[in-house]
């Protein structure tokens, strides 16, 4: 069936460090792709999404690509600052619109 | 605009009680979501609705969970009665179908003793 898998957390940086976060997805189909960030206390909120193959996602720094041929979509950043601490989901959507399926999601904290 | 509202944003109610959750979609959306997160299952969809429609509601853990949308603004999600285990964060989401994406409230904390 489908699925999407994330690396787990905790991932624990240094600011200014250098961010990957995998995602690979299963799925029939062509499948859109999101990443969603989740601050404390708060709901998800999309970070960047892309709906087709080699399609890049980007957003405050953040950047993902649609990957067909290895179905990954990885979270890149290319220096932190503390205010990424959060946890990010994974998702996809393989339905005519809106039905998401979320991985685990991954705690990221960024350290001073 | 001011996102999706969701009420109570916490909520502790009694094993066997009643409990209703709220939620305000955005305007003009017409698509609506609950999910429920908890730390072993991370975040499950429960039931979404398309124009005040309930589209699949496949994720209602069981009859104790209902939930209605009398109209474009306006959701709720019920439980009754309620468990312990029901304790978890709920969230409600919105969506345009012109946009492929779900716009999170704030969310509901419920802990049942």
């Amino acid at each position: 069936g489908n699925s999407v898998t994330q690396m787990e957390g905790p991932v624990t940086l240094s600011e200014e460090a250098f961010l990957t976060i995998n995602c690979t997805y299963t799925a029939t189909g062509y499948p859109s792709l999101f990443w969603y960030v989740q601050y404390p206390g708060e709901g998800l909120q999309l970070l960047l999404k892309a709906t087709k193959a080699d399609d890049k996602g980007s957003n405050k720094g953040f950047e993902a690509t649609y990957r067909k041929e290895t179905t990954s979509f990885h979270l890149e950043k290319g220096s932190v600052q503390v205010s990424d601490s959060a946890v990010y989901f994974c998702a996809m959507s393989t339905d005519s619109w809106g039905k998401l399926q979320f991985g685990a999601g991954t705690q990221v904290v960024v350290t001073p | 605009d001011a996102g999706v509202i969701q009420s109570p944003r916490h909520e502790v109610t009694e094993m066997g009680q009643e409990v209703t959750l709220r939620c305000k979609p955005i305007s003009g959306h017409d698509y609506l979501f609950w999910y429920r997160q908890t730390m072993m299952r991370g975040l499950e969809l429960l039931i979404y609705f398309n124009n005040n429609v309930p589209i699949d509601d496949s994720g209602m853990p069981e009859d104790r969970f209902s939930a209605k949308m009398p109209n474009a603004s306006f959701s709720t999600l019920k439980i009754q009665p309620s468990e312990p285990r029901d304790s978890a964060v709920y969230f409600c989401a919105s969506g345009a179908s012109s946009h492929n994406e779900q716009f999170f409230g704030p969310g509901t904390r419920l802990t049942v003793l």
